[in-house]
């Protein structure tokens, strides 16, 4: 059972305009919720997190807004530039825990020139 | 990915043989965790380790892997009689000893892709 769904295994978007990536959850015990980017034979790199008492949280090009009573985030970046093709990974925290993230299967962003 | 060292980055084994995997974390860092990436999938939590003693191991398959963080030297990931379902990549991921792991302060490394033939 997933605890962590990112629906959508890919998404196209152009260069300039807004790209939102998506992801549920189910357990109402996550405390945290983190985006990580990743490139083909590289490791996850930190991108944005949000607490689970917020619902926002702004840095840059890039949003996260959370959404508790629906259990849903999204990741909103904007502009979208080519370097930001990637695949995006949604990652909970569950309260109490450490460093036990639950990952999203990842959604593979391309964006065109 | 801020200095999580991870060698070999790429292990081919055959069935039957043992993978060793090591990370050295971050200079200063204290926590260390253990991730593998099946194909296809999200990354999946094995182990979180401090210098000698493992923290939480919820993610271990019972038989065959194991791992430690000693005293001294790097973490070590191990697994023994690989079969060709641990073919995936290994995560390490290190985080300093005052915030533990709340997500920003975890530090991936670039990962160890185990090839079982």
């Amino acid at each position: 059972d997933q605890q962590v769904k990112q629906n959508s295994p890919s998404l196209s978007v152009q260069e300039g305009r807004i790209s939102i990536l998506n992801c549920d959850y189910t357990n109402s015990m996550f405390d945290y919720f983190l985006w990580y980017k990743k490139y083909p034979a590289e490791g996850p790199t930190f991108l944005i997190s949000i607490s689970s008492i917020k619902d926002k949280n702004e840095d840059g090009r890039f949003t996260v807004f959370l959404n508790k009573s629906a259990k849903h985030l999204s990741l909103h970046i904007v502009p979208s530039q080519p370097g930001d093709s990637a695949v995006y990974f949604c990652a909970a925290l569950l309260r109490g825990s450490q460093g036990n993230l639950i990952f999203g299967k990842g959604t593979k962003l391309s964006v065109k020139p | 990915n801020a200095g999580v060292m991870q060698n070999p980055r790429h292990l081919v084994r055959r069935r039957g043989q043992e993978a060793r995997l090591r990370c050295s974390p971050v200079k200063g860092h204290s926590h260390v965790y253990w991730y593998r990436q099946l194909p296809e999938e999200g990354l999946k939590f094995m182990v979180y380790l401090q210098k000698e003693n493992i923290i939480d191991e919820s993610g271990m398959p019972k038989e065959r892997f194991s791992a430690e963080f000693p005293k001294e030297g790097p973490s070590i990931l191990r697994i023994q009689q690989v079969v060709r379902g641990d073919s995936a990549a290994y995560f390490c991921a290190s985080s300093p000893p005052s915030k533990g792991g709340t997500g920003n302060t975890i530090y991936f490394g670039e990962g160890s892709w185990l090839t079982v033939v």
